[in-house]
């Protein structure tokens, strides 16, 4: 099955970038997904890229995609404290378009 | 629009006893999913309802875990007897159809269970 590795933990100050890093080993992933996890509250997807590109935009956020290395990244420019939650990368492999999640990371963002 | 709602949001429980989780999905969407998540991983599939068949049961522990969507709305978990590992939150999530990729899951605030 799917494997997905995250780091942890991510602390940046408000107003810098913050890039969550992410790695999978399915290389017949077709979509991968980016949700957000606050306190307390159930998941929220915040944007998806299909494998056949390489970068997405979508407002603050960029999501980029190496699919040789299997490495998945959500940059998020100017971070406000707001922003602060955990964040699980999740691809879907295959037809069934179901997510597989990594263990999730924790975004804190100081003043 | 409502979103998904789940009851009830806390529940204890001395292990060996019994439980059920109750979700209602967004009106009109025909696939439902229950995700276990403890504390510090990732959610993890429990079982997938397109209307009221299952679709996915794979990762469902068959021998204390059920699940149904009798008339395809609304679905319940039930754990019996619960043990220990049990405890976390259980996640309910709907979408539109399970058979489109950009078909969003929405996912309901959870119900977190701690089995003493």
């Amino acid at each position: 099955g799917e494997d997905v590795e995250q780091s942890l933990f991510l602390s940046v100050r408000e107003g810098d970038s913050s890039v969550i890093n992410c790695t999978y080993t399915d290389s017949s992933s077709t979509y991968l997904y980016w949700y957000k996890q606050e306190p307390g509250a159930g998941l929220q997807l915040l944007t998806y890229i299909f494998s056949n590109m390489d970068m997405k935009q979508d407002q603050r956020l960029t999501v980029l995609l190496n699919k040789k290395d299997k490495h998945l990244s959500l940059r998020i420019a100017d971070t406000q404290t707001g922003d602060s939650a955990i964040y699980f990368c999740a691809p879907a492999s295959g037809g069934s378009y179901i997510p597989t999640f990594g263990r999730g990371t924790s975004l804190i963002v100081h003043p | 629009e409502a979103g998904v709602a789940q009851s009830p949001r806390y529940k204890i429980i001395e292990k060996r006893q019994s439980v059920a989780f109750w979700c209602n999905p967004i009106s009109g969407h025909a696939t439902l999913y229950w995700y276990q998540q403890i504390l510090g991983q990732g959610p993890k599939l429990l079982i997938q309802f397109q209307n009221n068949g299952v679709v996915d049961d794979s990762q469902l522990p068959k021998d204390r875990f059920s699940a149904e969507r009798l008339k395809g709305v609304d679905s319940t978990l039930k754990i019996q007897p619960a043990k220990l590992e049990d405890s976390a939150v259980y996640l309910c999530a709907s979408s539109l159809d399970h058979r489109v990729a950009s078909y969003e899951q929405y996912f309901g605030p959870g119900t977190r269970l701690t089995v003493t």
